[in-house]
């Protein structure tokens, strides 16, 4: 059962345009939401997180938009590189049933590949 | 910087054999994830720990055990490994207590990988 559905599963982008990612979820008891990113060969790296309680996050070229009611979220990169080519997963941390300890949950991914 | 280290960059086994996957972390985290990346299914939580001795399985749990009999080693085991177990495996780890795991706060750190090959 997929809890975090990621889309698309892969983008081309030309060099300078918008890359965007969305990713949706049901379960309202996710009360984190991060980004990774993966470069080939690499393990995923933390790239930009975002609180439910707050609707947009931005860090440079990299803009989480997160909408509560609709229970979704997306990544955009402006003017989008080369070197922006990689793997991005969508993730929420949850609380682990009858403990203080929390879990990520991952989405399948999306394949970014920039065009210089 | 933190640096979680898986022990076989790619590993070849046969059907059947007993698989061992290990796992360092140096930053005396507390948290340590196993988790499985296949092309079209992402990220999948096999098992976890919250501190030595401590499992909990993830939502992959079938066909996979682990060990955590010091802070900084997690392993992964295949009692009996079959080719659907062949795939990316990633290790990561995090610092503990009630930190949501994946802030920056505590992040994830990822070991770069283990390729297992299952014939």
């Amino acid at each position: 059962q997929q809890q975090v559905k990621q889309s698309p599963q892969s983008l081309i982008v030309q060099k300078g345009g918008i890359s965007i990612i969305n990713c949706a979820y049901e379960n309202t008891a996710f009360d984190y939401f991060p980004w990774y990113q993966q470069f080939p060969g690499k393990g995923p790296a933390l790239l930009i997180a975002i609180r439910p309680d707050v609707s947009e996050k931005k860090e440079g070229r990299f803009t989480i938009s997160f909408n509560k009611s609709a229970k979704q979220f997306s990544l955009h990169i402006m003017d989008s590189q080369p070197g922006d080519s990689a793997t991005y997963f969508c993730a929420a941390s949850i609380r682990v049933s009858g403990g203080s300890n929390y879990k990520l949950t991952f989405g399948k991914g999306t394949l970014l590949t920039v065009n210089p | 910087d933190v640096k979680v280290t898986q022990s076989s960059r790619y590993l070849v086994k046969r059907t059947g054999e007993k698989v061992f996957l290990e796992c360092v972390q140096d930053m005396d985290h507390e948290n340590m994830f196993w988790y499985r990346q296949d092309p079209g299914l992402g990220l999948r939580l096999i098992y976890f720990s919250y501190d030595v001795k401590m499992k909990e399985k993830g939502d992959i749990p079938e066909g996979y055990s682990v060990s955590r009999e010091k802070k900084e080693r997690f392993s992964l085991i295949l009692e009996s490994a079959s080719t659907n177990q062949t795939s990316m495996y990633l290790c990561a780890s995090t610092l503990g207590g009630n930190l949501r795991v994946g802030t920056w706060n505590s992040p994830l750190h990822f070991g770069n990988g283990t390729r297992l090959t299952v014939t």
